[in-house]
């Protein structure tokens, strides 16, 4: 069965500072998905990643993904406080989802 | 297009009682994607649709739950009988492939 793994789970970091988000996943797949939650909403999409090597950027965050590694990165620069939620992954096999990453951004 | 439309957005029932969530997928969909989430198990698939047809059900939890999709615009998700542990929010997604498009949820409490 198709696992995905994230981490960290809990992300708490100060307003202008950077961090990566780690997406693991552990059977073939092409494409990948980012999600932002906001707490008691619903999952918006972020990025759609359909190759080895792509990278998406918007604002703040930047996307790549790494299909021989079965590995995606959710980087975030110079980090601020609108950016607090949880940050999901999904494996387009069976569109399965990660745990999930709550960031907390704080002044 | 109005997005992914569920009803109702919340539904508070007494344990032992038939819950149905329904689902409006964005037309034109190929995939209909139903899933659980709570604090302890986070997003769960719970069962998928492929132009109507059900593709993977192994995530559905138990009998006491059923998903049909009688046609391209529908789909409803049934738990009966209800027990406490089926609280949860409910999403359901829509997708062309690819990219899933989510409903607003249903907020289930069984008391």
């Amino acid at each position: 069965e198709l696992k995905v793994e994230q981490n960290p789970l809990f992300l708490s970091m100060q307003e202008g500072k950077n961090y990566t988000i780690y997406c693991n996943y552990s059977t073939t797949s092409d494409r990948l998905y980012w999600y932002r939650q906001d707490p008691g909403k619903s999952l918006e999409s972020l990025f759609v990643l359909l190759s080895n090597g792509a990278v998406k950027q918007e604002g703040r965050l930047m996307a790549s993904l790494d299909t021989k590694a079965r590995l995606s990165t959710l980087h975030i620069t110079a980090a601020v406080h609108d950016l607090s939620a949880t940050y999901f992954c999904a494996v387009s096999n069976d569109m399965r989802f990660g745990a999930g990453t709550r960031l907390t951004v704080k002044p | 297009d109005a997005g992914v439309i569920q009803s109702p957005r919340h539904e508070v029932t007494e344990m032992g009682q038939e819950v149905t969530l329904r689902c409006k997928p964005i037309s034109g969909h190929d995939y209909l994607f139903w899933y659980r989430q709570t604090m302890m198990r986070g997003l769960e698939l719970l069962i998928y649709f492929n132009n109507n047809v059900p593709i993977d059900d192994s995530g559905m939890p138990e009998d006491r739950f059923s998903a049909k999709m009688p046609n391209a615009s529908f789909s409803t998700l049934k738990i009966q009988p209800s027990e406490p542990r089926d609280s949860a929010v409910y999403f359901c997604a829509s997708s062309p492939p690819g990219e899933l498009f989510f409903g607003e949820g249903s907020r289930l409490t069984v008391l």
